[in-house]
């Protein structure tokens, strides 16, 4: 069964910095490219980043790039997200997503973690 | 940057045939997908490469994808249908969600 367990969330300082991290399982992680999409309070689903199987690319949404730094380690069939300067509008549910066969779309999801910045 | 446009709700009643349309400049030049979202829980892919659906997904779920607009069709719609739905594709190396719809049956 596949399973990607999102951690490392919580409340952080505006300017502060938050690692999350994915745990994968049930699945050959280094076969796939992984994502990270979030959800603010109220809101629409958010794209923030992608890194493909071997992170030979990485891609950014304009809203995050300079800030966010995604990596994964397939030996540890782990993903994750270093969130600096972290912003208010940067509040929101934090979701690992998979995809198949290049990025085109996301196929299995976590079950998020709450990032929340405010003083 | 590249939008796609859904409208805000669409409303249908228990059995009947609810479309949701996702607009975009050449939409139908892209592989477009959707993703049900119900409160307190996960996405969940219905539709991808505009027309497929993942194993587990109903034969209700429909999808299509031409010119400048998708739409995803739920036929016989249940009350378990009840959720936003957001369509999404890639442009310039970036993912792009739709606005979201949400569908309340009635």
């Amino acid at each position: 069964e596949v399973q990607l367990v999102e951690s490392g969330g919580g409340l952080a300082k505006p300017g502060g910095s938050l690692r999350l991290s994915c745990a994968a399982s049930g699945f050959t992680f280094s076969d796939y490219s992984m994502n990270w999409v979030r959800q603010a309070p109220g809101k629409g689903l958010e794209w923030v980043s992608s890194i493909t199987r071997s992170s030979t690319y990485i891609y950014y949404a304009d809203s995050v790039e300079g800030r966010f730094t995604v990596s994964r380690d397939n030996a540890k069939n782990s993903l994750y997200l270093q969130m600096n300067s972290l912003r208010a509008e940067d509040t929101a549910v934090y979701y690992c997503a998979r995809s198949p066969g290049g990025l085109y779309y996301f196929d299995y999801w976590g079950q998020g973690t709450l990032v929340t910045v405010s003083s | 940057s590249y939008e796609l446009t859904q409208p805000p709700s669409v409303s249908v009643s228990s059995g009947q045939t609810a479309s949701i349309t996702c607009s975009g400049d050449e939409l139908g030049d892209k592989y477009a997908c959707w993703y049900q979202k119900k409160p307190g829980q996960s996405p969940v892919l219905v539709i991808y490469q505009d027309s497929k659906r993942p194993s587990g997904i109903p034969e209700r779920f429909s999808g299509s994808n031409s010119g400048n607009t998708a739409t995803l069709t739920i036929s016989g719609t249940q009350a378990m249908d009840e959720a936003d739905y957001f369509c999404q594709a890639w442009d310039s190396s970036t993912a792009v969600f739709g606005t979201g719809t949400k569908v309340t049956v009635l």
